[in-house]
């Protein structure tokens, strides 16, 4: 069965640079969810979307931002890097209107090295 | 604000002993969904069980259940039989159901080690 894809797979950056992290939902998911994930954490909410609308905002900085497009796939644009922003970003998708179809499906994530 | 507590930072047990990791919750909501995700050194993030509040029953998903006491606000997930393989990072994750988003809250992880 398809699963989320994200890409790429390992991410290598340096301080004050900027980077895109891509998703592709599972295909019929209208709502795409992204998670940060630093070394020994728990995933940390940052930002979801349903329908190509925001939906919800968690932890996100404000050198972040995303968006979801039209074919549903998403993605996170990061500026002015920093180290703490080292992690592993996790994308994951679901139907909204779908509620026996919960939990998310995560992607396998983008492990980002900023050095 | 709903918060989830896993209070065993690490745990480790023999090849084919059955492991329980706790699970506590704070919510104010009736209706909401519970779940336990594995996360092994690869880090992927693998759906292991879940649980809808509204059932009584305890879910399970063959070596692994839940024990679900709605009341004391607590999920449990018992590993029957445990493999090498189930060695992973394991989190509690809550989410709420309501039309404006399903957000997952989750507990801070409980290492599992299971020793040959």
């Amino acid at each position: 069965a398809a699963g989320v894809i994200q890409s790429p797979r390992h991410l290598i950056k340096e301080k004050r640079e900027t980077a895109t992290l891509k998703c592709y939902p599972i295909p019929r998911h209208d709502t795409v969810y992204w998670y940060q994930q630093g070394p020994g954490q728990d995933p940390q909410f940052l930002i979801s979307f349903y329908e190509k609308m925001q939906s919800d905002k968690g932890s996100i900085p404000d050198r972040f931002s995303a968006q979801q497009f039209s074919d549903y796939h998403s993605e996170l644009n990061m500026s002015s890097l920093e180290l703490g922003d080292s992690a592993l970003y996790f994308c994951a998708s679901s139907t909204r209107g779908d509620l026996s179809n919960q939990p998310q499906h995560f992607g396998d994530g983008t492990r980002l090295s900023i050095l | 604000a709903q918060t989830v507590t896993q209070s065993q930072p690490e745990m480790s047990v023999q090849e084919a002993e059955t492991v329980t990791l706790s699970c506590t919750y704070d919510t104010s909501e009736s209706n909401y969904y519970l779940f336990w995700y594995k996360q092994p050194p690869s880090r992927q993030m693998i759906l292991v069980i879940r649980q809808e509040a509204y059932k009584q029953q305890n879910a399970t998903e063959n070596r692994f259940s839940v024990n679900f006491q709605k009341a004391a606000k607590s999920f449990s997930l018992k590993i029957s039989d445990s493999q090498l393989g189930d060695t992973a990072m394991y989190f509690c994750a809550f989410m709420k159901q309501d039309d404006s988003n399903y957000q997952l809250i989750w507990g801070a992880g409980t290492k599992l080690i299971i020793k040959p």
